[in-house]
C-alpha cells in the first residue's frame, strides 16, 4: 500500500483481556519498528525487527508484551493480561533498509484503552 | 544515541518564518539529526534529516552548527496547518530506535 497501515484504529479492552494490534507496513520494507506513546508524551521504542528478526524488543515494557513478524512483511503486536497502564497508542514504523539517512514511515496509530 | 533538548513550546504567526531550536551537544560524529513533526492524532511524520551540511527540502530547512551542538529547523512560510509537537532526534549509523523525548508545541497563530 502507498502507507503505513495499522489496525484496529481504536481498541477498548477489559482489564485483563488479551488484545493483537496488527501493522501492515510499506510494500518490501525491510525494517519494522513499534512504538508505545502515552498521552501528552513523546512516542517510546519497544521493538524492531530486520524481516523477521526480532533484533532489539529492549523496550518492551514485561512480558506480557509479545511482538512477531513470522514472514518478513505484516507484523502483530499482542498484549496479555491488559493493565490500565497499556492504554497508549501503538504506532508502527516501517523502512526500505537498515542503517541511517533512510527516512520512517510511522503509521497512525492504535489507540488501546483499557477499563 | 544522542540525546536532545527542545523548548516545550513555541508559537508563530502565520506566513512568518517559524525557527525550532534543538540542542544536541552529546551527539558522535556519525550520527544523524533528524526532525519529524506529529499532527494531532496522527503518527509522526518526517520532515527532514542532515549530518554536517545544512538541507532543504519542500518542507523545511535544517541549519546544524558547525560544532554540531545544536540545530534550527526552519519553516520558511508557517500555516495554521504547521501547528504540531516537533521532534528533533539523534541516530547513528546503525541505529535502530529513535529517542523522541517532548519535542516543541509550536502553535501558529492567525
Amino acid at each position: 500500500g502507498a502507507g503505513v497501515s495499522q489496525s484496529p484504529r481504536y481498541k477498548v479492552a477489559k482489564r485483563g483481556q488479551d488484545v493483537a494490534l496488527r501493522c501492515d507496513p510499506i510494500s518490501g520494507h525491510v525494517s519494522l519498528f513499534w512504538y508505545q506513546q502515552a498521552l501528552g508524551q513523546g512516542p517510546e521504542f519497544l521493538t524492531y525487527f530486520q524481516n523477521e528478526a526480532q533484533l532489539d524488543k529492549s523496550g518492551l515494557p514485561s512480558d506480557r508484551f509479545f511482538a512477531e513478524r513470522p514472514e518478513g512483511s505484516v507484523s502483530t503486536l499482542k498484549i496479555q493480561r491488559t493493565q490500565q497502564e497499556d492504554s497508549a497508542v501503538y504506532l508502527c514504523a516501517s523502512s526500505p533498509n537498515p542503517g541511517t539517512g533512510v527516512s520512517y514511515t510511522f503509521g497512525s496509530g492504535t489507540r488501546l484503552t483499557v477499563v | 544515541d544522542a540525546k536532545t533538548t527542545q523548548p516545550p513550546s513555541m508559537d508563530c504567526a502565520e506566513g512568518r518564518a517559524a525557527n525550532l531550536p534543538c540542542n544536541h551537544s552529546t551527539i558522535s560524529g556519525n550520527e544523524y539529526v533528524y526532525w519529524y513533526r506529529q499532527i494531532h492524532s496522527q503518527g509522526p511524520q518526517y520532515i527532514i534529516h542532515g549530518l554536517k551540511n545544512n538541507e532543504t527540502n519542500e518542507m523545511a530547512s535544517l541549519i546544524i552548527t558547525e560544532d554540531r551542538k545544536s540545530s534550527t529547523l526552519i519553516l520558511p512560510h508557517a500555516t495554521l496547518r504547521d501547528t504540531a509537537v516537533y521532534y528533533c532526534l539523534g541516530a547513528g549509523y546503525n541505529f535502530n530506535k529513535f529517542y523522541f523525548g517532548s519535542g516543541t508545541k509550536l502553535n501558529v497563530k492567525p
